[in-house]
């Protein structure tokens, strides 16, 4: 089955503490991004990657931080410097090049307690 | 800077009665305009693009470049319409990356 994975779906986390969230995609696509959706905000986005082991900073990078290691995966590292992580985070690929669809994972929701 | 709006949080309207979606962008670069769709409990996922001038679902949109608009419009709206609609901007800066809308929910009435 072809696609975007997230996990965890749901995420608890202390103040102070880091966490990663998972995404895989068995598109191969080249490039992948991290968004974070809060009601009325839309989507911004955090880090975007084009290529192993290369990313850059989006809008709201501060406070978390990813990894390009593998084509198929793009972890996100919300770390205990972000100060507002209570949100839904998206994850999505595209084909480099292509005709610029994202493609979307269900999505993790963090709350911070 | 690049930057998407869309100035209606909520669009209630009758089924069967037109519906428009407004979007509006700026960008110095020359403007790849998106239509996403998030409907209940689904991904959010494309609905259509302006460089494919296409009707989807009986959706249009159309770019117009003198007023930075994106617009989506359906004639007659269905209550399978009813889903949160973000305008998405394609920005080649290094790589590309998309700036989104805040979104509009629509809400089709019976």
């Amino acid at each position: 089955d072809g696609g975007i994975t997230q996990s965890p779906k749901y995420l608890f986390r202390k103040e102070g503490q880091n966490v990663t969230l998972s995404c895989e995609q068995n598109l191969n696509h080249d490039a992948m991004y991290w968004y974070r959706q809060d009601p009325g905000q839309g989507l911004r986005l955090i880090y975007y990657s084009q290529i192993v082991n290369d990313f850059q900073k989006g809008d709201i990078a501060e406070g978390y931080s990813v990894s390009r290691e593998k084509k198929e995966s793009f972890p996100l590292t919300v770390t205990s410097a972000q100060k507002n992580p209570t949100a839904f985070y998206l994850c999505a690929s595209s084909i480099l090049g292509g005709t610029g669809e994202l493609f979307f994972g269900e999505g993790s929701r963090l709350t911070v307690l | 800077a690049q930057r998407v709006t869309q100035p209606e949080k909520l669009l209630s309207v009758f089924k069967g009665a037109p519906v428009e979606l407004k979007c509006n962008y700026s960008y110095s670069g020359s403007p790849e305009l998106f239509w996403y769709v998030q409907y209940s409990r689904q991904r959010l996922q494309l609905l259509l693009r302006h460089i494919s001038r296409e009707s989807i679902k009986g959706f249009t949109a159309d770019l117009n470049k003198g007023e930075t608009s994106f617009h989506l419009k359906k004639p007659f709206a269905q209550e399978e319409d009813s889903a949160m609609y973000y305008c998405a901007l394609s920005v080649r800066d290094y790589g590309q990356n998309f700036v989104f809308g805040p979104g509009t929910r629509l809400s089709v009435l019976p």
